[in-house]
Parts: structure tokens; sequence; C-alpha cells
């Protein structure tokens, strides 16, 4: 059981640049988010989804892209890369809102 | 808007203390409370839920509590050993935020041989 599996752990971005940060989960949860972890900052939301066609945006948003095709997957776009992304990025799943949650073991990500 | 805080940011102890880690949220209508564990470089663990209804969780050498109406939590861990050095996140799930987690900003344990 895979539970939640994000690629690339690692990735250095150029400012300008987009890419893709890949959220796969096999446990067939509904609701699935993104966040960031930042120095002293704690964890925060970027987007989230409560099902297949359903996005919404966290505390966060600027910046990023998401969207919802199917129940496994739930990739985060960077459109135009700024230092200031420069973070850990987690993705999480949960069946429902009352329910735990689990998390993928992150990409580093660092735009130069 | 839901606030959670943790305190203290970090801790050290000699190996085999009983330790509690505190955890408080400014909106008390949630639904549930996790804490995790998280090691350098690495992703966040879940180790124990604790539903709104409910007062504790234990599994093993830890226990949560809830205190809903007072907006707290404790995580107790007895027999503190190195191995639980780690960051320790608290995070609530409420109607304020959307159904979605608020996460405090961690404890920092260190646990000394």
């Amino acid at each position: 059981n895979a539970g939640v599996t994000q690629t690339p752990k690692f990735q250095v971005l150029k400012t300008g640049q987009s890419m893709t940060l890949q959220c796969a989960q096999d446990m067939n949860h509904e609701y699935m988010s993104w966040y960031r972890q930042d120095p002293g900052m704690g964890l925060r939301l970027i987007h989230y989804s409560v099902g297949a066609g359903i996005t919404d945006q966290g505390e966060v948003p600027n910046g990023y892209n998401v969207s919802r095709s199917t129940t496994e997957d739930f990739p985060l776009r960077l459109l135009s890369a700024a230092p200031s992304q420069t973070s850990v990025y987690f993705c999480a799943s949960r069946d429902r809102f009352d329910t735990e949650a689990f998390f993928g073991q992150g990409t580093r990500l660092t735009v130069v | 808007k839901q606030e959670v805080t943790q305190i203290p940011a970090a801790l050290s102890v000699p190996e085999g203390e009983n330790l509690v880690l505190n955890c408080s949220f400014t909106d008390s209508a949630i639904y549930n409370l996790q804490w995790f564990r998280q090691d350098p470089g690495k992703g966040l663990t879940s180790l124990l839920l604790i539903q709104s209804s409910q007062r504790e969780q234990t599994s093993g050498r830890l226990n949560a509590s809830l205190d809903k109406s007072s907006g707290r939590s404790t995580l107790y861990i007895a027999a503190s050993q190195p191995g639980d050095s780690a960051t320790y996140l608290c995070a609530v799930s409420s109607s304020g935020s959307a159904r979605q987690l608020t996460f405090g900003s961690g404890t920092q344990l260190t646990v000394l041989p």
C-alpha cells in the first residue's frame, strides 16, 4: 500500500520557469490538499479538493494552479516560478473531512 | 479564522522523562484534532486522531487529550527515548476553515541520552 506519493522529491527551477508537482494516492480518498512548509510559518494550505472535478483555494493560492480529473491524482502547477516559492511542498489526502489525514514525503523546491 | 498555537517551540529533556506538549486553538467548533510527528527532511506521520466527541486517545506511550470547550489539547509522552526526538505538530479540522486542516508551528523535541 503506497499511500500518498509525491514526485519529484527535489527540484531546482529558474525564475520564470513552470513545472508540475505530482501527487497520487491509492486509498480512494475524496479529500486532497496541498501545503507549503516554510521555517517559522508552519504548514499553510495552498489549494484543496473535495472530490474529482472540485477544487478551491486555500490560504496562499497565488502563483499556483490545480485540477482534479481523477480521484487518485491532484497535481500542483507553478505557473511562473518565483524565489518566494522556494519551500517544501506536501500533499495530503483524507477519506472525509473528519477522518485521518495522510501525507506524502514532500517535494523540496528551490527557485533561483 | 482558526488559529493554532503550540508552546513551547522547542523542548529538551533527558531520556526517561515523561513530558507534555501543548496545542491550543481559537475556534472550538472543530471536527477533530490530529497529532503528527515530523523527522528532519521527512514527511508528516500521523500519531493520533481525536474526534470532537472524544476526550482522549492512546497509542503505546502516547496519550492525547482534548478539551474542546477550552480550545486545548495535550500530547503526553511517557518514558521518553532518544528516538522520540522530532518535531510534533497538531492540526485541527474545523468548519471555520472550510473543513481543512489548520496547523500549529510545532514543538521541536530533543530527548538527550
